[in-house]
């Protein structure tokens, strides 16, 4: 089973739309969670960390369940600019960050 | 925020040179240094992680005779790709841990690498 598994999608969304991403992660020592966002042949950026009690920041909402070890992302109203990877992150403790292979997301017009 | 410059972000080689990719930490000071390289369609592999003054740590399967890294100050990491093949053509990504905050990485905007 790899460490952090994500659906590869693509999504495709009209404008305005809500979609919701996955993430579940093997490890359960896992500390740190993470949504980065990764635009066509860029590097990753920052969206959000993720917290036990989730977190809210604008349109975008992440959660995490370490019970059932699984993060998610939810982006509400989608636009245009919204189209990109998102790549889930975890930070085992003491460990180097291990990425999962993102899920494509196209917001259509 | 944090700011990470890679240079340079595009390199066009023939097979048999070496590339030497900077990664520096600009406003800040970088303890640990990350180097992840990035093939079309697929996630980002680490390849292998340097902390200031010493040697790098390489993931398994990376040749570090091949992909050598010197993290000779506290911001600034290089890794140079020794006589590079066409299959070592791929984007390569540097990111830097801030002391302060060890918990973020902040990623330099990448190398493309192509190996004629």
């Amino acid at each position: 089973r790899k460490e952090v598994e994500q659906d590869p999608g693509p999504f495709n969304v009209p404008e305005g739309a809500t979609v919701a991403f996955n993430c579940t992660y093997s490890n359960s020592a896992s500390q740190s969670f993470f949504w980065y966002r990764q635009d066509c042949r860029k590097e990753p950026k920052l969206l959000m960390s993720v917290y036990s009690s989730g977190n809210e920041d604008g349109r975008f909402t992440a959660q995490l369940n370490r019970a059932s070890q699984y993060i998610s992302l939810l982006i509400r109203d989608s636009k245009l600019s919204d189209s990109a990877t998102y790549l889930c992150v975890v930070n085992p403790y003491g460990q180097n960050f291990v990425f999962g292979p993102g899920t494509r997301l196209s917001v259509l017009p | 925020g944090a700011v990470v410059s890679q240079h340079p972000s595009r390199v066009i080689c023939k097979s048999g040179t070496s590339v030497k990719i900077e990664c520096r930490s600009l406003d800040f000071q970088a303890t640990t240094m990350f180097w992840y390289r990035q093939f079309p369609k697929q996630s980002l592999m680490l390849m292998a992680t340097s902390n200031e003054g010493s040697k790098a740590t390489y993931e398994q399967g990376v040749e570090k005779d091949k992909f050598l890294i010197n993290h000779a100050s506290l911001t600034l990491s290089t890794l140079t790709v020794t006589s590079a093949h066409p299959e070592d053509s791929s984007f390569y990504i540097c990111s830097a841990e801030s002391a302060r905050a060890k918990n973020i990485q902040y990623f330099g905007a990448g190398t493309r690498l192509s190996v004629l």
